[in-house]
């Protein structure tokens, strides 16, 4: 258990499709992140969430979309994605801002056929 | 975006072995994490180093934050199998939201 549940593990889906990742903290923390992790490039940090309210949208394209209905709920749509979006998918949660001492999701294993 | 460059990049050793990987940056942090990764995971935090000069030791692993707080080392002393994983080094910046994260040291610990 480590505060912070991704679901679900593993997804695979149609350049076509719709589908959203859901990501839940159990710790309290009032600040919640999105990160991709692809292959040989450092985590790239999408979105961050404080007290609900989006403060950086770092440049992600269109076709994903956040959503933050609570302090302890985040969620990430998916529309009509890319091969090349296909990753690791992380959420994170952390007390402030700065995402110091940010505690990581499990995350989703994302493909796109 | 401040960048932080890890290495090696890979590593490979025996069970028994000590060993350093490194975090290097051009920029001063606040603060500076370490977190370590197993394959189709997250990231799972260590350790914290916020004052220049700073060591910590979490059992057989050594952390130590650089005096400019620029850089850090990670040293693990007799590795074992359960070590193996990807090391990843992650900087507090001044600006911004979020942390910066480095490439990260994949290490594997054969028996």
């Amino acid at each position: 258990e480590t505060g912070v549940t991704q679901t679900p593990r593993h997804l695979v889906m149609g350049m076509t499709n719709k589908k959203s990742l859901k990501c839940e903290q159990h710790l309290g923390h009032n600040a919640m992140y999105w990160y991709k992790q692809s292959a040989k490039k450092p985590l790239e940090l999408m979105f961050v969430y404080s007290l609900e309210e989006r403060v950086e949208n770092n440049s992600v394209p269109s076709r994903f979309s956040p959503e933050c209905p609570n302090s302890s709920h985040l969620f990430l749509h998916l529309h009509t994605l890319q091969p090349e979006d296909s990753a690791l998918y992380l959420c994170a949660s952390s007390q402030g801002m700065n995402g110091a001492k940010a505690f990581f999701g499990q995350g989703t294993r994302l493909t796109v056929v | 975006t401040q960048l932080l460059e890890q290495s090696p990049q890979f590593l490979s050793i025996q069970e028994g072995e000590n060993l350093t990987v490194y975090c290097n940056s051009s920029s001063v942090f606040s603060s500076l994490q370490w977190y370590r990764q197993e394959p189709g995971e997250g990231p799972v935090l260590l350790v914290t180093v916020v004052t220049g000069g700073e060591v910590k030791k979490l059992k057989r692993l050594t952390f130590q934050f650089g005096d400019a707080r620029k850089d850090s080392s990670l040293h693990i002393t007799a590795a074992q199998p359960g070590d193996t994983g990807l090391y990843l080094c992650a900087g507090d910046p001044h600006s911004g939201y979020a942390l910066n994260f480095g490439k990260g040291t994949s290490l594997l610990v054969t028996p």
